[in-house]
């Protein structure tokens, strides 16, 4: 069965500074795809990015970017410059059509000003 | 565009009584999933609808049961409520179910059983 691990239950940053946050997954499927979703404390879960596994590229969006490690089975998400409204709950997830979508437990990014 | 739309926002319930959720997709979405979150058991897939059929299902009991609409608005029902069952409810719609599309997020109903 898939699963998704992410292993920091809390981080903090500085604002303006970066931060990475770890997720790893298991599959044997080779068609998957992986996300990124922020929960701040409104609770709506917003997606942040996603990668496709075919690409080898990393994907990007503005000061969000991710190391994906297909071989290693690892998903990073890095932000940059961080903001006081980075400040939320990070949950990384995986989905291997027509499967569910599975989420990780989830990390609370603390940003300090 | 409109976004995923879930009533009610907040619920109260008795233990032993019933309750139906309501979940309006983004207009053109057809794919409807329902989550539940816990600070204990993190987010649990409860089920996910598309064109009125069930895809995919979690591993709850049959006292969580769900249906799809011809306009793709969905309805969760939970019968016999359990204390255990107070929990932020998440849906979430796509435009497809078998393929690598991201999910976007209701805001979620936060259910309180007492």
């Amino acid at each position: 069965a898939q699963t998704v691990t992410q292993s920091q239950p809390e981080m903090s940053v500085q604002e303006a500074e970066t931060v990475t946050l770890s997720c790893t997954y298991d599959t044997s499927e080779s068609d998957y795809y992986l996300f990124w979703y922020k929960q701040p404390p409104s609770r709506q879960m917003i997606l942040v990015i996603r990668q496709e596994a075919y690409k080898q590229q990393n994907a990007t969006e503005n000061r969000f970017s991710v190391n994906f490690q297909k071989a290693a089975k690892s998903f990073s998400l890095k932000i940059s410059d961080s903001q006081l409204g980075d400040a939320a709950m990070y949950f990384c997830a995986y989905r291997s059509p027509p499967d569910k979508l599975i989420f990780g437990t989830g990390t609370r990014l603390q940003v300090f000003p | 565009k409109a976004g995923v739309t879930q009533t009610p926002r907040y619920l109260i319930k008795t233990r032993g009584q019933q309750v139906t959720l309501s979940c309006s997709p983004i207009s053109g979405h057809r794919s409807v999933s329902w989550y539940q979150q816990t600070p204990g058991q993190g987010l649990q897939f409860l089920f996910e609808y598309f064109s009125e059929t069930q895809r995919n299902k979690g591993n709850f009991p049959g006292r969580f049961s769900g249906r799809q609409f011809s306009n793709s608005r969905s309805e969760m029902n939970v019968s016999t409520l359990e204390l255990g069952d107070s929990a932020l409810y998440l849906c979430a719609s796509s435009g497809t179910w078998d393929r690598g599309t991201e999910a976007f997020f209701g805001q979620g109903t936060r259910l309180t059983v007492v």
